[in-house]
């Protein structure tokens, strides 16, 4: 089946724009996470949405980023009023609620952000 | 402290022997342990998990956790060129709202030499 899909793949913005990023996961699966890679480094987790429960967001490194989900389908990551430092990658994953370990999160190709 | 640590590396082995990768993390909490594999400019890709201590294999792949010293490990046997990539280490908490987040190491980037 088809697996996790991120849009667009590449982003080039000039610093103070905003921008939107889409996530859409795999079908079924109800957990999503959106995480942040910078060049060179391990990835960062940013924000979690569960079914309609409240999302956790303690990630976000400022209130210029925020996100979205729908139900239990499309997410979109919007930061505003962007900085040279928020560019990255942008991981998007998500994951079967079910109980127990090994909950695997399954990678979606990511959005490069380059903010100039 | 960094929470997930991961050798840099580079770490350079022959082609066919055994490559040894570790990465140790500090919640004793931590309940579920991931190798990923991420090829440069690519996404991660998930490798091995594992949650119970002692060896888990797949293939040229073991996994080895030991929760009392809070370490885990990757050896990928007869190692091939293809296996060269960046290999991240994470470690899945339960948190608030149920989110089991994963709070990933640096990464070690491991080149096979032919």
């Amino acid at each position: 089946g088809a697996g996790v899909s991120q849009s667009p793949s590449n982003k080039v913005t000039e610093k103070g724009k905003d921008v939107e990023l889409r996530c859409d996961p795999i079908s079924g699966h109800t957990a999503l996470y959106w995480y942040r890679q910078r060049l060179g480094q391990g990835l960062e987790f940013l924000i979690y949405f569960q079914g309609n429960s409240a999302p956790d967001k303690s990630g976000l490194p400022s209130d210029r980023f925020s996100a979205e989900r729908t139900g239990e389908s499309v997410s979109t990551l919007t930061i505003q009023r962007t900085q040279q430092e928020d560019s990255a990658v942008y991981l998007c994953a998500s994951s079967l609620a079910v109980r127990g370990p090994l909950k695997t999160q399954y990678f979606g190709p990511g959005t490069r952000l380059l903010v100039l | 402290q960094k929470e997930v640590e991961q050798n840099s590396g580079p770490l350079s082995v022959p082609e066919g022997a055994i490559a040894s990768l570790n990465c140790t993390y500090s919640d004793r909490g931590s309940q579920s342990f991931f190798w990923y594999r991420q090829y440069s400019g690519k996404s991660p890709e998930l490798i091995m998990s594992i949650y119970s201590n002692g060896d888990k294999e797949d293939g040229r792949f073991t996994a080895q956790l030991n929760k009392a010293s809070q370490y885990v490990s990757l050896l990928i046997r007869d190692s091939q060129p293809s296996d060269s990539a960046t290999y991240l280490c994470a470690v899945q908490l339960l948190g608030v709202f149920g989110n089991e987040k994963l709070t990933f190491g640096t990464g070690t980037r491991l080149t096979i030499i032919p």
